[in-house]
């Protein structure tokens, strides 16, 4: 069974500036997918980025970005010119890419990482 | 476009007493999941479905009990409820292609009394 861990459980971050938050995981298969969704006070489960791991470039979408080191089973998210509206919980989450037909694209999540962003 | 709508928003049940969570979604999608997000956990799996009229375990299936009879539609119920089912529970649907992420809905905080 694939595990997925942050380590984590709080951050800190000045407006404006970088953070980074750390997730690693645990798997046996060479294809899957990876995630990050950021849930707010509002409890949404809201998608920020994914990340293929045949793909050996890093996902980015706008202020976010991911640093994928398929070999370590490493996946960070970099959020760039931090903002209020960032603060918010932020789970990694692991999808295996087999044996899809019968299992479905289940998600395995982490612990979390709570972000504050301080103005 | 609606999306994933779940109902109730929130609920107080008592110990021993039954209620289905309603899941329905608007997108055509295959799969269907139900997890539910324990406080300062991250989410885990109850059930999941690939299609009308099949269903099947996830990671913390017992105590709850699921039907897909329709491609829209997924409820799951709790026949007993106990003070452990305390949570907030969410349903999520998604496309059966490969790179295509869960949509979630907006989850249902229920407390066991």
């Amino acid at each position: 069974a694939q595990t997925v861990t942050q380590s984590q459980p709080e951050m800190s971050v000045q407006e404006a500036e970088t953070v980074t938050l750390s997730c690693t995981y645990d798997t046996s298969e060479s294809d899957y997918y990876l995630f990050w969704y950021k849930q707010p006070p509002s409890r949404q489960m809201i998608l920020v980025i994914r990340q293929e791991a045949y793909k050996q470039q890093n996902a980015t979408e706008n202020r976010f970005s991911v640093n994928f080191q398929k070999a370590a089973k490493s996946f960070s998210l970099k959020i760039s010119d931090s903002q209020l509206g960032d603060a918010a919980m932020y789970f990694c989450a692991y999808r295996s890419a087999s044996d899809r037909g019968s299992s479905g694209d289940k998600l395995t999540f982490g612990t979390g990482t709570r972000l504050a962003v301080r103005p | 476009n609606a999306g994933v709508t779940q109902t109730p928003k929130f609920r107080i049940l008592k110990i021993g007493q039954s209620m289905t969570l309603q899941c329905t979604q608007d997108m055509n999608h295959n799969y269907m999941y139900w997890y539910r997000q324990d406080p300062g956990m991250g989410l885990k799996l109850i059930y999941y479905s690939v299609g009308a009229g099949i269903t099947d375990k996830g990671e913390v299936p017992n105590g709850y009990n699921v039907s897909r009879s329709t491609t829209e539609d997924f409820p799951l119920r709790l026949e007993l409820a106990a003070p452990s089912q305390t949570s907030v529970y969410f349903c999520a649907s998604s496309y059966p292609v490969s790179n295509q992420p869960q949509h979630f809905g907006d989850g249902t905080r229920l407390s066991i009394l």
